[in-house]
């Protein structure tokens, strides 16, 4: 069964320090999300991506934030400066479509931020 | 406020046994809700998914019932096992402008041999 694939698994960085979270969504897939989901809590949007933009994105994803589809297999989000509160498994998603399409979330990426 | 709220929190049972996980939802306008199972350190992996006019869907074990007038959703395991222990999110679809996912905050679920 197709798979949405995260790399790393877990990383470890500096606060302050600039990370790149990786992301294989389904290759037929059209639409792509990250969402973050910090120890304990529910899972959060962070944002959906689609025709090569930013669809919609939450009050979470600030300027710290961006999101790059570099070639036609990978889906970045990029952390610029870390802070300590980033700390979260972050979860890539994808899509065929909208409403009744369900999504198929990646296994996620835990982020330490020490 | 769209919100989805579910209980229990957490939840536990022994191998064999049936539960019963709900959800209650205050999202608008509704499109579709689902349950998910999230394995500890997984993504989540969708169960089963209803629409306004589904009253009922099944997925092996897993019976999820919704009802759109209360704006209540349950999911129904059936003869446990130590593969069930996770956590159940139930997760609301709403169309405003574009669908947009609302997650619960899950129950987490611990099967005991």
């Amino acid at each position: 069964e197709p798979e949405v694939t995260q790399t790393p698994s877990h990383q470890v960085t500096q606060m302050g320090q600039e990370v790149i979270l990786r992301c294989v969504p389904i290759s037929n897939h059209l639409y792509f999300y990250w969402y973050r989901q910090i120890l304990g809590q529910k899972v959060e949007f962070l944002v959906s991506f689609y025709n090569n933009e930013i669809s919609e994105k939450s009050e979470i994803f600030d300027d710290q934030f961006s999101v790059e589809r570099p070639d036609g297999s990978n889906f970045t989000l990029k952390i610029r400066s870390t802070k300590l509160e980033d700390s979260a498994m972050y979860f890539c998603a994808s899509s065929e479509g909208t409403g009744e399409y369900g999504y198929t979330f990646g296994s996620g990426t835990r982020l330490t931020v020490v | 406020k769209n919100q989805v709220e579910q209980s229990p929190q957490s939840l536990i049972i022994l191998e064999g046994k049936n539960c019963t996980l709900q959800c209650n939802y205050t999202v608008s306008p509704f499109s579709n809700l689902r349950w998910y199972k999230q394995d500890t350190g997984r993504g989540p992996v969708s169960l089963t998914i209803m629409t306004f006019s589904e009253n009922t869907k099944s997925n092996g074990r897993y019976t999820a019932t919704l009802d759109a007038d209360t704006k209540q959703s349950s999911l129904h395991i059936t003869a446990s096992q130590l593969s069930d222990s996770a956590s159940y999110i139930c997760v609301v679809t709403m169309l405003s402008g574009t669908y947009k996912y609302i997650f619960g905050t899950g129950t987490r679920l611990k099967v005991l041999a």
